[in-house]
């Protein structure tokens, strides 16, 4: 079946410091979208992207849809201690088919 | 304008039990996914509804059916719970269309545990 994998596993991190994760699959996504999850709660939409090359930035979150249509990657510029939590990156093919996750990315930041 | 709401919040079921949880979706949303997401685990496909009907599965046994209502509200049923039916139950909706007002918005959750 479809999988992605993300990397990396987790993070640690300085405040202020800038922080890169990305995803890669085997198969073409025609949608890419990237959320942050907390404990306890359900996942929350930080940028959707629809376009192979597209670059969508959201405040300090910048996200790219990459060319091949099989990886994406987002940048957090300048982290902040409310910052922590889990980043999953989720792969759609059509707009309203199933999402397939990573593993998700667990970001930890030093105040 | 609310977001999806789940409930219950929080339950607890013994083993060979039977459990309906609820989701009713954002407003201006007619789709309704249900994801199950074990503990440190991403978020697995159960199944989308869509006008009334089930329109994708994942790889779920039958013991999980669903439903969906007029007003596009859900219930994810599931039978003869074992216990690693144990997770985080999250229903999202969305809607045909691009951009943050239509793409997948989840709910909170209903943790389900199963003694």
């Amino acid at each position: 079946g479809q999988q992605l994998n993300q990397s990396p596993q987790s993070m640690f991190i300085q405040e202020g410091e800038d922080v890169s994760m990305n995803c890669t699959s085997s198969s073409i996504f025609n949608t890419w979208l990237w959320y942050k999850q907390d404990p306890g709660e359900g996942p929350v939409l930080l940028i959707a992207l629809y376009k192979a090359g597209e670059l969508t930035s959201n405040g300090r979150l910048t996200a790219q849809f990459g060319i091949t249509r099989k990886d994406s990657f987002l940048n957090i510029s300048a982290s902040i201690p409310s910052d922590v939590g889990i980043y999953f990156c989720a792969g759609q093919s059509s707009n309203t088919g199933k999402l397939i996750f990573g593993q998700g990315t667990t970001l930890q930041v030093k105040p | 304008d609310a977001g999806v709401t789940q409930s219950p919040t929080h339950l607890i079921k013994t083993r060979g039990q039977q459990v309906t949880l609820r989701c009713s979706p954002k407003s201006g949303h007619d789709t309704v996914s249900w994801y199950q997401q074990a503990l440190g685990q991403e978020p697995q496909f159960i199944f989308q509804y869509y006008e009334e009907e089930e329109r994708q599965r994942g790889n779920f046994p039958d013991r999980f059916s669903g439903h969906q209502f007029p007003n596009y509200s859900s219930e994810l049923n599931v039978n003869a719970l074992l216990l690693g039916d144990s997770a985080l139950y999250l229903c999202a909706s969305s809607s045909p269309g691009q951009g943050v007002n239509y793409g997948y918005t989840f709910g909170s959750g209903t943790r389900l545990t199963v003694v």
